[in-house]
């Protein structure tokens, strides 16, 4: 079945640090690839997200590549800052048959200033 | 611009007791399901909906009930808590499609004694 392997945490880094959580992926076809962030207390919410081969998705300063011949879709940001501390999660959604996430295990960030 | 809605944020369970997680979505979203997150394991799916009357089985759906009677409402019912059951839930939904973006709750903080 489908699965999402994503780098262990926790990660600390001091402020403006470049950050890069790695992440690959199992699944049959081209699924949809996610990046949620969940900060403390708080639900998950969507960070970014890219549909096929090569795309690129990028919001806040945070960006991730689809890239199929290595299934991956690392996290990076040039610059962090105190406020992205929070937990990232990889995800992947299947091309086909239904709407069903499978998410990996999540990466704990801390920003120190 | 309510969004997803549950409800408690935090329960305490003695073992055997029988409660309900409510949520509900104002966005008019056929896709609903329900996540528990446990340290170290992220996101598993308990069950999901992909419109009103129907409902399906996820990764960990044992101890665990559903029902849709409306697009809105997507109740999690545990039947007979277990410890096993203390956890994080979400539920969380979107509209149908590969692409679409999953909107969270900010989820259930439950403890079984």
């Amino acid at each position: 079945g489908d699965s999402v392997t994503q780098m262990e945490g926790p990660v600390t880094l001091s402020e403006e640090a470049f950050l890069t959580i790695n992440c690959t992926y199992t699944a049959t076809g081209y699924p949809s690839l996610f990046w949620y962030v969940q900060y403390p207390g708080e639900g998950l919410q969507l960070l970014l997200k890219a549909t096929k081969a090569d795309d690129k998705g990028s919001n806040k300063g945070f960006e991730a590549t689809y890239r199929k011949e290595t299934t991956s879709f690392h996290l990076e940001k040039g610059s962090v800052q105190v406020s992205d501390s929070a937990v990232y999660f990889c995800a992947l959604r299947p091309n086909f048959g239904n709407e069903k996430l499978t998410f990996g295990t999540g990466t704990r960030l801390t920003i120190i200033p | 611009n309510a969004g997803v809605t549950q409800t408690p944020k935090f329960q305490v369970l003695k073992t055997g007791q029988s409660m309900t997680l409510q949520c509900a979505q104002d966005m008019n979203h056929e896709y609903m399901s329900w996540y528990r997150q446990d340290p170290g394991m992220g996101l598993r799916l308990i069950h999901y909906s992909v419109g009103a009357g129907i409902t399906d089985q996820g990764e960990v759906p044992n101890g665990y009930n559903v029902s849709r009677s409306t697009t809105e409402d997507f109740p999690l019912r545990l039947l007979s808590a277990a410890p096993s059951q203390t956890s994080v839930y979400f539920c969380a939904s979107s509209r149908q499609g590969r692409n679409t973006e999953a909107f969270f709750g900010q989820g259930t903080r439950l403890t079984v004694v």
